[in-house]
C-alpha cells in the first residue's frame, strides 16, 4: 500500500519569513495529494490540492507543487502569519480515494 | 448546512465496555471514512464505505466494527474497549466516484479514554 513520509515534523519561522512542508509517497498510481491544516483541538480542514496531471498550484500565499518523478510534493507558505500557526498534514489517495497521511508538521510562526 | 456531524464529542470509557461512534454528512456524498489520530502518528484509517452497502477495512482495523446505516450514516463501534484506543477518532465524506478522488470533509472528532 501507499507509504507517505512528511518532513520537518516541526518547523519554526518568523513572521513574514517563507514555509516549506516536503512529503514522498511510495504508491506510483497514487494521484491526488491534498493539504491539511489543524489548529489546536480542531478538525483537520482542506486548504490546498493537486493532481498528478498539475506540476504546480497557488492560492493567495499558498502553494503545492508536485515531482512525479522523484515521487514528492511540497506546500510553500509565504509571507507567513500567526494565525498559519497549526498542524499541517499532506495526504496521497491510493485506489478508491482512501487517503494515507503523512505524519504531520507542527509548524510555529513567531512575531 | 451542517456538513459532518460526530456524536458524542468526548467519551470515557472502562476496559471491556462497548459504544458506537455516530457520524452523520448532509453533502450528499457516496464515500465515508473513519480515521484514528495518535500523536506523532497522523490519521489511520480504520474502516472506509466508497458507496451504500459497502464497507471495507483500513490500516488498524483491529477491535472496530462498522455499519453504513444509509447514505447519510456511517458509524463505529468499539465491542471491547481497551487503553489501547484512547485517542482521538473523525468521521469524514467525500464526492469520490471511481477513478476520480476528492479532498474529505472531517467531522469535529470524538475525544476517547479507554480507563
Amino acid at each position: 500500500g501507499e507509504n507517505v513520509e512528511q518532513h520537518p515534523s516541526t518547523l519554526s519561522v518568523q513572521e513574514g519569513d517563507s514555509a516549506v512542508i516536503k512529503c514522498t509517497y511510495s504508491d506510483s498510481a497514487s494521484n491526488y495529494f491534498p493539504w491539511y491544516k489543524q489548529e489546536l483541538g480542531k478538525r483537520p480542514q482542506l486548504i490546498i490540492d493537486i493532481r498528478s496531471n498539475v506540476g504546480e498550484k497557488k492560492d493567495q500565499r499558498i502553494a503545492v507543487t508536485l515531482n512525479k518523478t522523484a515521487k514528492h510534493f511540497s506546500l510553500h507558505i509565504t509571507e507567513t502569519q500567526p494565525e498559519d500557526s497549526a498542524v499541517y498534514f499532506c495526504a496521497a489517495a491510493e485506489y478508491g480515494n482512501k487517503l494515507v497521511f503523512g505524519a504531520g508538521t507542527i509548524l510555529r510562526v513567531k512575531s | 448546512n451542517a456538513g459532518v456531524t460526530q456524536t458524542p464529542k468526548f467519551q470515557v470509557l472502562k476496559t471491556g465496555q462497548s459504544m458506537t461512534l455516530q457520524c452523520a454528512q448532509d453533502m450528499n456524498h457516496n464515500s465515508m471514512y473513519w480515521y484514528r489520530q495518535d500523536p506523532g502518528m497522523g490519521l489511520r484509517l480504520i474502516y472506509y464505505s466508497a458507496s451504500e452497502g459497502t464497507t471495507d477495512k483500513g490500516e488498524v482495523p483491529n477491535g472496530y466494527n462498522v455499519s453504513r446505516l444509509n447514505k447519510r450514516e456511517f458509524s463505529l463501534r468499539l465491542e471491547s474497549a481497551a487503553p489501547s484506543q484512547t485517542s482521538v477518532y473523525f468521521c469524514a465524506s467525500s464526492e469520490a466516484n471511481r477513478g476520480r478522488a476528492y479532498g474529505y470533509t472531517f467531522g469535529s472528532g470524538t475525544r476517547l479514554t479507554v480507563v
